[in-house]
């Protein structure tokens, strides 16, 4: 079964860069077949997709994070890791790692159908 | 960006009522809408995905229906362990959206 786990610092201060990993198991990252997604959700809210790499280390973001974000790929270590510079309070959000099918015959398109459980960000001085 | 406005809100219906949720994209998407169940303090799980086929493991009272523009999630016989929020999600395009979710609470 595939499984993701989220980890990274609980806290961080307006200014600073927000730091999130993501472990993979039961699926290897360079198998090269999804799009492997960072997704938030502010307290109370809906869902924001923030981006995504392949295998490959190609990347896509969402306009709405005016080039903060970056997403990267450590395939010896099987994890995908994002980065949020310039962090404010309207940061603070869960943030979900989660798994999309390259091929729409699988999942169709953008299905997420594996999630991480969740991290807490909360970005206060 | 494509816009998915979901409703309604939230809901509030017995066990064993029908119910059904919407989910509208600013343009077409073809089939390409997911949805998903978030139960409190936890991550989304996949229900439905391609607008209508079921994902492994998911009881046969939701189904889904829908192309274009418009698309409905429908629960045919409410249960307890439902009681969950739902979203809807596109992704016929960059940056996949979200609908703004829907509550679904039992009377």
């Amino acid at each position: 079964q595939v499984q993701l786990q989220e980890s990274g610092p609980g806290l961080v201060k307006p200014s600073q860069s927000l730091s999130l990993t993501c472990t993979v198991s039961g699926d290897s990252i360079s198998s090269g077949d999804h799009y492997w997604s960072w997704i938030r959700q502010h307290p109370g809210k809906g869902l924001e997709w923030i981006g995504y790499v392949k295998y490959s280390g190609a990347t896509h973001y969402n306009p709405s994070l005016t080039s903060r974000a970056s997403i990267s790929v450590d395939r010896s270590k099987n994890q995908l890791s994002l980065m949020l510079t310039s962090v404010t309070a309207a940061d603070t959000a869960v943030y979900y790692c989660a798994r999309a099918s390259l091929n729409v015959d699988d999942y169709g398109a953008g299905s997420l159908v594996f999630w991480g459980q969740g991290s807490l960000v909360t970005v206060s001085s | 960006d494509i816009q998915v406005t979901q409703s309604p809100s939230s809901v509030s219906a017995s066990v064993g009522d029908r119910v059904t949720i919407t989910c509208r994209a600013s343009e077409g998407i073809s089939n390409w809408l997911a949805w998903y169940q978030q139960k409190a303090g936890k991550a989304p799980e996949l229900l439905i995905y391609a607008a209508s086929t079921l994902h492994s493991g998911v009881p046969s009272r939701f189904s889904g229906t829908g192309s274009g523009t418009d698309f409905t999630l429908t629960i045919s016989s409410l249960q307890p362990e439902d009681v969950a929020t739902y979203f809807c999600q596109q992704g016929n395009d960059f940056p996949w959206t979200f609908g703004q979710g829907t509550r679904v609470e039992i009377k």
